[in-house]
C-alpha cells in the first residue's frame, strides 16, 4: 500500500485569500496523480489527472503542479470563494487503470 | 459526461442482516468498477475491483465471503455486506472508468456513496 500524505489536514481561510495544499507520494512506480474535490453529500469530482514531471494544469482559479522525481504535487486556489469549501483528495496511480491510493485529504473551509 | 449513481444513499440495519448496495454507470459501460470504504477520519481505501463477467479481485484483508461483489452487466455492480456487524458501519463508495472518448481520460468517476450503519 502506497504512503500518501496530504497537508495540511484542514485549513480555514477568508474569502479572497489564495491557498495551497501539498500531496506527497512515493516517486517510484508512478503513472499518474489524481486530484479530486469532494463536497459533502456529493460525489468526488475529478479536478486533474497529471502524468508528466513538471506538469501544470489549471481549471478556473484552481491549478496544480507535479514533481514526479521528488514525489509531490501542489494544488493552488486563487481568490478562494465559499463554494470552494470541500475536501481535496489526491491519489497516485501506479499503472494505467489500476487502483488509486488516496490520501486523507485536506479539508478547506472558506469563510465569507 | 460520465455519471455514476449509487443506491441507497444510506441504510440502517440490524446486526446479522445482509445489505446490498448498487453502483450504476448511467451513461457509459464499465467493464471495471471499484469499491472503496472510508472509516471516520481515514482515507478512502480500495476494497475490491469488480470485473464484468468474472470474479472480483479483493484487496488484502478484505473478506470475499463477507463482501460479495456481483458485476453482472456493463452498467451495474453490487456489493452485498453479508451478516453485517457494527464494525462494518462505514461509508461505501464505488467508481468506474468510462471508455476512451467519454469523460476525462484515465479518470475514475465516483458515485455519491452509501452510509451504512449497523446497529
Amino acid at each position: 500500500i502506497l504512503n500518501v500524505e496530504q497537508s495540511p489536514q484542514s485549513l480555514h481561510v477568508q474569502e479572497g485569500d489564495s491557498t495551497n495544499f501539498t500531496c506527497s507520494f512515493p516517486s517510484s512506480n508512478f503513472y499518474a496523480l489524481h486530484w479530486y474535490r469532494w463536497e459533502t453529500a456529493k460525489s468526488p469530482e475529478a479536478l486533474f489527472v497529471m502524468t508528466l514531471n513538471g506538469d501544470e494544469k489549471k481549471k478556473g482559479r484552481i491549478s496544480a503542479t507535479l514533481n514526479t522525481k521528488e514525489g509531490y504535487s501542489y494544488l493552488y486556489i486563487k481568490g478562494s470563494q465559499p463554494e470552494d469549501s470541500a475536501t481535496y483528495l489526491c491519489a497516485p496511480e501506479e499503472t494505467s487503470g489500476s487502483r488509486l491510493t488516496f490520501g486523507e485529504g485536506t479539508q478547506l473551509t472558506v469563510n465569507p | 459526461g460520465a455519471v455514476v449513481s449509487q443506491h441507497p444513499s444510506w441504510v440502517i440495519c440490524k446486526s446479522g442482516t445482509s445489505v446490498k448496495i448498487e453502483c450504476r454507470s448511467l451513461d457509459f459501460q464499465a467493464t471495471t468498477m471499484f469499491w472503496y470504504r472510508q472509516f471516520p477520519k481515514q482515507s478512502l481505501m480500495l476494497m475490491a475491483t469488480s470485473n464484468e463477467g468474472s470474479k472480483a479481485t479483493y484487496e488484502q484483508g478484505v473478506e470475499k465471503d463477507k463482501f460479495l461483489i456481483n458485476h453482472a452487466s456493463l452498467t451495474l455492480s453490487t456489493l452485498t455486506v453479508t451478516s453485517a456487524h457494527p464494525e462494518d458501519s462505514s461509508f461505501y463508495i464505488c467508481s468506474a472508468n468510462p471508455p476512451a472518448g467519454q469523460g476525462v481520460a484515465d479518470t475514475q468517476y465516483f458515485g455519491p456513496g452509501t452510509r451504512l450503519t449497523v446497529l
